[in-house]
Parts: C-alpha cells; sequence; structure tokens
C-alpha cells in the first residue's frame, strides 16, 4: 500500500526556518517525483513544488511564492522527501501536503499543520 | 500562469439528483504528446484531497462510475450522475501541463 507521511510542523516566529518530511512507502520512491502542495485555513489548494525522480535527474522546480526561501530534496536511501523552509512568513500558514508524483497526484500525505506566528 | 475557473463556486444537490461543475482553462491543456493534463480532486471535511479523474476522463481506481469527466481544450466539466451523501466536500480542478502547476477557487458542494 502506497502511503505518504508528512512531520515537522509546529508553530514557528516570522523570519524562522522549520523542516518537513515525507516519510513514503509501499513504491519505488526513486523512480517518482514528489510534489508539496500547501492550503491556507479555510482556503484552496496552491501549488508549492516539486522534485523529480532519480530517472529524471532529482531536479526540483518551486512556485514564484517560495522561491529563494524553500528548498525540496530528497534522500532516496531513506524514501523520505523534504521541504526546507527559510524567512518563514505569517501568509506561509498552511497545511503542507506531500504527493507522490508530478502530474496526477494520486496518492497524498495526511498534511501537515504549519503555523506562522509570532 | 494558467488560470483555472470553476463554477459555480458552490451546489447544493439533493440525493439522487445529477451534478455538475465547469473548469475552464486560459490556455489550452492538451500536450503535444497527445495527453489533456487535466484532473479531478475531491476535498471531503477533514480529509487531504483524493483523485478522482485524471487527464479528463479516466476515473481513478476505486472512484464509483456516477463520477464522469469530459470535455477538451479549455472547457472542462465534471458530473455526477446521482449524488449520494458521501459526495460533499470540495471539488478541485488542476492543470499540469505548465508550471506553476494550479488549481481551480474549488467548488464546495452540500447536500
Amino acid at each position: 500500500e502506497v502511503q505518504l507521511v508528512e512531520s515537522g510542523g509546529g508553530l514557528v516566529q516570522p523570519g524562522r526556518s522549520l523542516r518537513l518530511s515525507c516519510t513514503t512507502s509501499g513504491f519505488t520512491f526513486g523512480d517518482y517525483a514528489v510534489t508539496w502542495v500547501r492550503q491556507a485555513p479555510g482556503k484552496g489548494l496552491e501549488w508549492v513544488g516539486f522534485i523529480r525522480g532519480k530517472p529524471f535527474g532529482g531536479t526540483t522546480e518551486h512556485a514564484a511564492s517560495v522561491k529563494g526561501r524553500f528548498t525540496i530534496s530528497r534522500d532516496d536511501s531513506k524514501s523520505i522527501a523534504y521541504l526546507q523552509m527559510h524567512s518563514l512568513k505569517t501568509e506561509d500558514t498552511a497545511v503542507y501536503y506531500c504527493i507522490r508524483g508530478r502530474y496526477s497526484g494520486s496518492h497524498w500525505g495526511q498534511g501537515t499543520l504549519v503555523t506562522v506566528s509570532s | 500562469d494558467i488560470v483555472m475557473t470553476q463554477t459555480p463556486l458552490s451546489l447544493v444537490v439533493t440525493p439522487g439528483q445529477p451534478a455538475s461543475i465547469s473548469c475552464k482553462s486560459s490556455q489550452s491543456l492538451l500536450h503535444s504528446d497527445g495527453k489533456t493534463y487535466l484532473y479531478w480532486y475531491l476535498q471531503k471535511p477533514g480529509q487531504s484531497p483524493q483523485l478522482l479523474i485524471y487527464e479528463v476522463s479516466n476515473r481513478f481506481s476505486g472512484v464509483p462510475d456516477r463520477f464522469s469527466g469530459s470535455g477538451s481544450g479549455t472547457d472542462f466539466t465534471l458530473k455526477i450522475s446521482r449524488v449520494e451523501g458521501e459526495d460533499v466536500g470540495v471539488y478541485y480542478c488542476k492543470q499540469s501541463i505548465q508550471l506553476p502547476v494550479t488549481f481551480g477557487q474549488g467548488t464546495r458542494l452540500e447536500i
């Protein structure tokens, strides 16, 4: 069974950093891209970015709203993807989901809440 | 960026009745590879979004056949032939032909 579990969320002050993890199982992690999507409280879905799988070079793409502040990475040996967030702003407050793949979004994690507040 | 516009934004449906949601994109979602990169998701209350339809009209595994997707180019529709209580939630369309990936605003379906 394909599973993705996000962790690392919590309350953080503006300007600080946080790293989210997406721990996966049930599939060959290295073959797949991993996408991050977020959802601010009561709002819609916003694409954050993704990292390609090893066959495609493991390169990343990020949304303009987080470019230069957020970095997606992966550890194929552990089947984990990461979302490193720096210089957090109050508008980054959201539930962050990791998703297997780049296109279809067939499997999502349960999400982890990040609250940026002083 | 490709803008995805859903209508209506909310829908109240009687169980057993049909429902339809429209999604229009600001650019064609037809790729040169022949695929159309349009997806539909349902986010039930308190849950993560779940994939319903991929590439316009293909039901994902386990999705009831009362859900169907249609359309081409820039105009797409999600139809529920007979709404059931478990269909309540927010429906989103999404395009992934071009970065950044963009979602529609969401359509809330209530019974």
